[in-house]
């Protein structure tokens, strides 16, 4: 069974601190997806990485593929409170579109 | 555009009912997912359909759920009869195809409470 494990699962800091997520696997993956989740809403797909080493950058946010394919992070710079919400990573491991999802880290920054 | 529409948003009801969601994919999107989403056990992926016909639906918990999708429009999420352990958060997501690297649409949820 493939899992992806997500550190931490929970992070409260203060305005303008720097932040790194982590998602891990003992699996490889062929693509890795980052999506962010409010309350009451679905989640909304941040990025997909899918090349190893693969680093992509959205505004704050840095998103890495390990080399491997097996692990993800994803880094926030100068955190804001918009920035509050559960982080999930998700995994495709075949070409079939199917998601295997992390349990999340919900972030919370307080201003 | 308008996105992944599912109703109910909130569903009440008692154990032994039969509940049906419904989800309304983005329009052009040929395959749709169901999902669950609890504290306990996160996002887990139900099922999944490709050009209307059922992919994987290892997902399913057992034979009280079934899922429909009779046209590209349209799909239904059916629990019968329900129990408390179903008291969940459901989401519909589609995405263009079925590629690996497609990004998923997900509805707002359909909040379910099996008292």
């Amino acid at each position: 069974t493939q899992l992806l494990e997500q550190s931490p699962q929970f992070l409260s800091i203060q305005e303008g601190e720097n932040l790194t997520v982590y998602c891990n696997s003992s699996s490889v993956f062929s693509s890795l997806q980052w999506y962010r989740q409010e309350p009451g809403e679905g989640p909304v797909l941040l990025v997909t990485v899918v090349t190893g080493g693969e680093v992509k950058k959205l505004k704050r946010l840095t998103f890495q593929f390990g080399d491997a394919r097996k692990d993800s992070s994803l880094h926030i710079t100068a955190a804001q409170p918009g920035d509050t919400g559960l982080y999930l990573c998700a995994g495709s491991s075949s070409n079939t579109g199917k998601l295997i999802f992390g349990q999340g880290t919900t972030l919370q920054v307080k201003p | 555009d308008a996105g992944v529409i599912q109703s109910p948003r909130h569903e009440v009801t008692e154990m032994g009912q039969e509940v049906t969601l419904r989800c309304k994919p983005i329009s052009g999107h040929n395959s749709l997912f169901w999902y669950r989403q609890t504290m306990m056990r996160g996002l887990e992926l139900l099922i999944y359909f490709n050009n209307n016909v059922p992919i994987d639906d290892s997902g399913m918990p057992e034979d009280r759920f079934s899922a429909k999708m009779p046209n590209a429009s349209f799909s239904t999420l059916k629990i019968q009869p329900s129990e408390p352990r179903d008291s969940a958060v459901y989401f519909c997501a589609s995405s263009p195809d079925a590629n690996y690297n497609q990004p998923q649409h997900f509805g707002d949820g359909t909040r379910l409470s099996i008292l």
